[in-house]
């Protein structure tokens, strides 16, 4: 069983359109998150949700838009895609009582043309 | 502004040998330090992690070594093999916010 899932793998599409990646956990936890990892590995977190609510909320353009239907899922929306956006984006989740570690899927590697 | 700083950026060992990355950070609300492994096309993995009040911590080959005063620490990977070839990020974490260190790019050559 995958402890954070995210869909799809790949994504490749144009400037300009909007795309959505989902994000399931299965761990129980109450707090999950998107980063963005760029070509130079370096990782940066977007978004953090607790139980749904909105918690952390970085420096990211309005374009993007996380959405938690309840604590197991944090899906991204990303709405006029620019070269810019390509990336890996990570989803996970940490659990509660603090020293707690994150939990990440696999990626979802964006390719803006 | 990076809230953790980490380096070499990339490092080169022979099979057998000890790897070691350095990490310091600004913030003295961190209380607690993992370091994550990165193998390509998968998802960072929590390795090792420490708290502020132990100086030391050893898993297998894996040690973290904390100075609280200094506010750095530093993975040591000891016996260093072609399988611990990865990307690793130290990172740092207060009240459910995880920064992360640009990571290290760690080659083991046979």
């Amino acid at each position: 069983d995958t402890a954070v899932s995210q869909t799809p793998k790949y994504l490749v599409t144009q400037m300009g359109n909007d795309k959505s990646i989902k994000c399931e956990q299965n761990l129980g936890h109450d707090t999950m998150y998107w980063y963005k990892q760029d070509s130079k590995k370096f990782l940066k977190i977007m978004f953090s949700y607790n139980n749904k609510e909105l918690i952390i909320n970085e420096t990211v353009p309005n374009r993007f838009s996380p959405k938690s239907p309840d604590k197991a899922h944090l899906n991204l929306h990303i709405n006029s895609l620019e070269l810019g956006d390509s990336a890996v984006y990570f989803c996970a989740s940490m659990g509660t009582g603090g020293h707690s570690p994150l939990h990440f899927g696999n990626g979802t590697r964006l390719t803006v043309t | 502004q990076q809230q953790v700083k980490q380096s070499p950026q990339s490092l080169i060992v022979q099979k057998g040998g000890i790897s070691i990355i350095n990490c310091a950070y600004e913030n003295t609300a961190f209380d607690y330090f993992p370091w994550y492994q990165q193998f390509p096309g998968k998802g960072p993995a929590l390795l090792i992690a420490i708290r502020p009040d132990v100086s030391e911590k050893k898993e297998g080959r894996f040690t973290i070594s904390f100075n609280k005063s200094a506010k750095q620490f530093s993975l040591h990977i000891m016996d260093s093999q072609p399988g611990d070839s990865a990307t690793y990020f130290c990172a740092a974490t207060f009240n459910n916010d995880m920064r992360f260190g640009a990571g290290t790019r760690l080659t083991v050559k046979p």
